[in-house]
């Protein structure tokens, strides 16, 4: 079945671009219809959608997030990437990403996620 | 803050039956948009429990439910477990933030 590991900084700088890549594993990311997202956690508290690529590039965005949110995939490496700029404390955060299943209504769950990977943003 | 409210905690005692509930509005659920639900325990990531409002990935106990109605949405468990105390989030769709990942407050499910 599907699996997805999340892998980067785990230290970033405030003020700098935060990195992350997801690696898909078991199938490939291009096949059905899917799209890949990034889900963010900071600790304690509940979960924030962060955004969510097609394979063709196509992207949607957390409006909150949107001006600093980039969202790449590249399907000859099976992988999908998140940068986060001029990050800030509370960018701090477990970062998970997940395959979503999208409906006909622009709506989606997502299943599975990768185990997630903590972030901490501090000189 | 979330659009979708949930109750902090909920408890029970091992065999009872508990509800989750996750409010809403008339731009997510009472749109009409479905609601899935997550199991997330201690230490781990999230994992689809429910999706489509009712619906059970393959694999998951039939000991949990999900219904939906109006602008809410519940997740009930019964015979509850040693193993279902973890924390749970709805999530749907709202139209007008245009977010596809519109995710309810969370709760914590104790067991007794």
């Amino acid at each position: 079945q599907v699996q997805l590991q999340e892998s980067g900084p785990g230290l970033v700088k405030p003020s700098q671009t935060l990195s992350l890549t997801c690696t898909v594993s078991g199938g490939s990311i291009s096949s059905g219809s899917y799209y890949w997202s990034w889900i963010r956690q900071p600790a304690g508290k509940g979960l924030e959608w962060i955004g969510r690529i097609y394979t063709s590039g196509s992207t949607n965005y957390n409006p909150s997030l949107k001006s600093r949110v980039t969202i790449s995939v590249d399907t000859s490496k099976n992988q999908f990437s998140l940068k986060l700029s001029s990050v800030t404390a509370a960018d701090t955060a477990v970062y998970y990403c997940a395959r979503t299943v999208p409906t006909y209504d622009s709506n989606n769950w997502f299943d599975p996620w990768g185990q997630g990977t903590l972030v901490t943003v501090s000189s | 803050q979330s659009v979708l409210t949930q109750p902090p905690s909920v408890s029970g005692a091992p065999g009872q039956r508990v509800t989750i509930s996750c409010t809403g509005s008339s731009s997510n659920i009472g749109a009409g948009y479905d609601v899935h639900w997550y199991q997330q325990l201690p230490g781990t990531a999230p994992k689809l429990l429910i999706y489509g409002n009712s619906n059970r990935p393959s694999g998951v106990p039939d000991r949990f439910s999900g219904s939906k109605s109006g602008t809410s949405a519940s997740l009930a468990i019964t015979g509850l477990q040693a193993e279902d105390e973890a924390d749970y989030y709805c999530q749907s769709y709202d139209s007008s933030l245009s977010g596809q990942g519109v995710f309810g407050t969370g709760t914590k499910v104790t067991v007794l």
